[in-house]
This record gives structure tokens, sequence and C-alpha cells, in this order.
């Protein structure tokens, strides 16, 4: 299984409401990622878990919230999100953090729309 | 500030042609990825280049990387209109995967 799997695919949400995001990898890989990115731009990192702590904060606001229950799981929570936080959410894996010759597993992603 | 320039931006090549992609970026950093991206799709990587002068061959798609100058290529053979999506380099100077990501070549093969 070489998959990294996002849930859900799309999303549209208000502005007072909470959802999850989740991404889930079997690779045994430890280092998990939360990537934005806008449409036409390139991905930008928010978050990093490297053997399930936080190890980046990309000073991201905090009605995002990461979690990573397990080796395995990802999960980011949002809360009173704003128009401009619609985007498409990456999610991202690799074996270790901070490995030479890394590559990073991308998930399909979730489309969230924030109405 | 660390900047990952590329270009071109956008790229319309015909199929059967040559063409390079460029991207330089203004700090030191050891490793250089290549990814694509089609439209509505989640990244795919290409190459991860480690070393000064290396360099990767994938079917049509040649990457280098010369660490002296910052630059790294990316060339592309005989295009064909499967090769038509985005492309995006990314460094990663911190050698910790907080990886920095270009702007984007969009790349379109026309008949």
């Amino acid at each position: 299984d070489t998959e990294v799997t996002q849930t859900p695919k799309h999303l549209v949400m208000g502005m007072t409401n909470k959802k999850s995001l989740k991404c889930e990898q079997h690779m045994g890989h430890r280092a998990m990622y939360w990537y934005k990115q806008k449409a036409k731009k390139p991905p930008e990192l928010m978050f990093v878990y490297s053997y399930e702590k936080l190890s980046i904060n990309e000073s991201v606001p905090s009605r995002f919230s990461p979690e990573c229950p397990n080796s395995s799981l990802l999960n980011l929570h949002l809360h009173a999100l704003q128009p401009e936080d619609s985007a498409l959410y990456l999610c991202a894996s690799s074996y270790r953090q901070a490995q030479t010759n890394e590559k990073l597993f991308f998930g399909s992603g979730t489309q969230l729309s924030v109405l | 500030e660390l900047k990952v320039e590329q270009n071109p931006l956008f790229l319309s090549m015909q199929e059967g042609k040559n063409y390079t992609i460029y991207c330089n970026y203004s700090t030191t950093s050891d490793r250089l990825y290549w990814y694509r991206q089609d439209p509505g799709k989640s990244l795919e990587s290409l190459f991860v280049l480690l070393s000064n002068g290396a360099v990767k061959q994938e079917g049509r798609l040649m990457a280098s990387l010369d660490t002296k100058a910052r630059l790294s290529t990316l060339h592309i053979t005989a295009a064909v209109h499967d090769l038509s999506a985005t492309y995006f380099c990314a460094v990663d100077p911190y050698n910790n995967n907080d990886m920095r990501f270009g702007a984007g070549t969009r790349l379109t093969v026309k008949p």
C-alpha cells in the first residue's frame, strides 16, 4: 500500500461550523504533513508531525488545529474558518523527517470551500 | 528570506520539441525536488536530487542540480501531450522536509 488517503475529497462549510479533515497512511511512515494550496499557487507547509509529535508549525492561525492520534493517522480540525481559508488541503507523509533521500507521498487532497 | 524562482511560469510547446525549465533558489540547500501536478490532482514526486552535479532521468524528463549556482533544471525531450501538467521544484534548506516550493511551471504540450 503506497497511498496516502484523505477524506473527505470535498467539503463545504460555514464560518461557524466545526469540521475535520482526515489523512491515513499504512506505509510505516513516521513523518506526516499538512499543506495548503490555493488555486494556481504552490503548496505551503502548515504543520509537520514527526513520531506523532508536532515538530513544525508554520505560524498557522489557531482556527486550524492538527492532531496525530497515532503513526498512521493525521487530522486537521477546523473551526471558525474564513472564506479566504478556501483551498486544497494536502496531506503528505515520508519515512522519516530529515532523512536523506526522502520524498513526500501526497494524498489527493480535500477541496475546502468556506461560505 | 528564502526564494525559489521558476521560469518560465507558463510554457506552451509542440509535441516533439525539447525545452528546459529552470529553478533558482536563494539559499544553500543540498536537496532539491521536482514534483508534477495534474489539474485538480495531487502532487507526484518526480526526482530527488541530493548532491552537486546530480542528474536523474525518467523517460522524457531529466533533472540536474548545480548547488554552487543554486540552480536546477528539468529538461524535456521530445515532448508528448501526456507531459502537460504543472511542474514544481522545491528546496529543503533546513534538511527537515520543510520544503519550500517554487511557483510552478504550467506546461501545455500541443499536437
